[in-house]
């Protein structure tokens, strides 16, 4: 079935550091690709998604390429701060009818920015 | 315009009890969909609910229903509780679910079963 790997967590860096997060999928369709964040005592908020293959998601200073080649949407940041602390989920619709409404999810990954 | 609200926030329950969960969608959304959150299970997807109807099914056993109404709220019950219920309890809404919409999540309901 469809799924989705992520990378093991959790992930604690310095501010204004690098980051990637690396997320890969597996999907008999052609599903659209999604990262989630979650902060602490919330739900999830969209954070990008891409909807075709090389495409290049973006918001917040995060981004995020549809590699159909790869397999992958690997989520980068030039310049992490303090408040993108929180857990990280990347996810894709359903391959078969592009319904975004039943999402299959990663595990999630805990992401620690120190001042 | 108000976002996606659950209630209650926070619920205790002891195994083989039922329990009821609401979810008020955004004004002028149809779809609302449900998902479990586990540390060990992550999050997984129960089902889906359009126009007062189930569109879309997970691997979840029966015990585990829902409904909307015609407003759009939706409801989700859990029979006979097992202690690995305890999940945090999410639900999202779209505007009609389909494939270019953003699903817009609430803040989850906490469901510890003792």
């Amino acid at each position: 079935g469809d799924s989705v790997t992520q990378m093991e967590g959790p992930v604690t860096l310095s501010e204004e550091a690098f980051l990637t997060i690396n997320c890969t999928y597996t999907a008999t369709g052609y599903p659209s690709l999604f990262w989630y964040v979650q902060y602490p005592g919330e739900g999830l908020q969209l954070l990008l998604k891409a909807t075709k293959a090389d495409d290049k998601g973006s918001n917040k200073g995060f981004e995020a390429t549809y590699r159909k080649e790869t397999t992958s949407f690997h989520l980068e940041k030039g310049s992490v701060q303090v408040s993108d602390s929180a857990v990280y989920f990347c996810a894709l619709s359903d391959p078969f009818t592009g319904a975004n409404s039943k999402l299959t999810f990663g595990k999630g990954i805990t992401l620690s920015v120190r001042p | 315009k108000a976002g996606v609200t659950q209630t209650p926030r926070y619920l205790i329950k002891t195994r083989g009890q039922q329990v009821t969960l609401s979810c008020s969608p955004i004004s002028g959304h149809r779809s609302v969909s449900w998902y479990q959150q586990t540390p060990g299970q992550g999050l997984q997807f129960l089902f889906e609910y359009f126009s007062e109807t189930q569109r879309n099914k997970g691997n979840f056993p029966g015990r585990f229903s829902g409904r909307q109404f015609s407003n759009s709220r939706s409801e989700m019950n859990v029979s006979t509780l097992e202690l690995g219920d305890s999940a945090l309890y999410l639900c999202a809404s779209s505007l009609l679910g389909g494939g270019q919409e953003t699903q817009y999540f609430g803040p989850g309901t906490r469901l510890l079963v003792l």
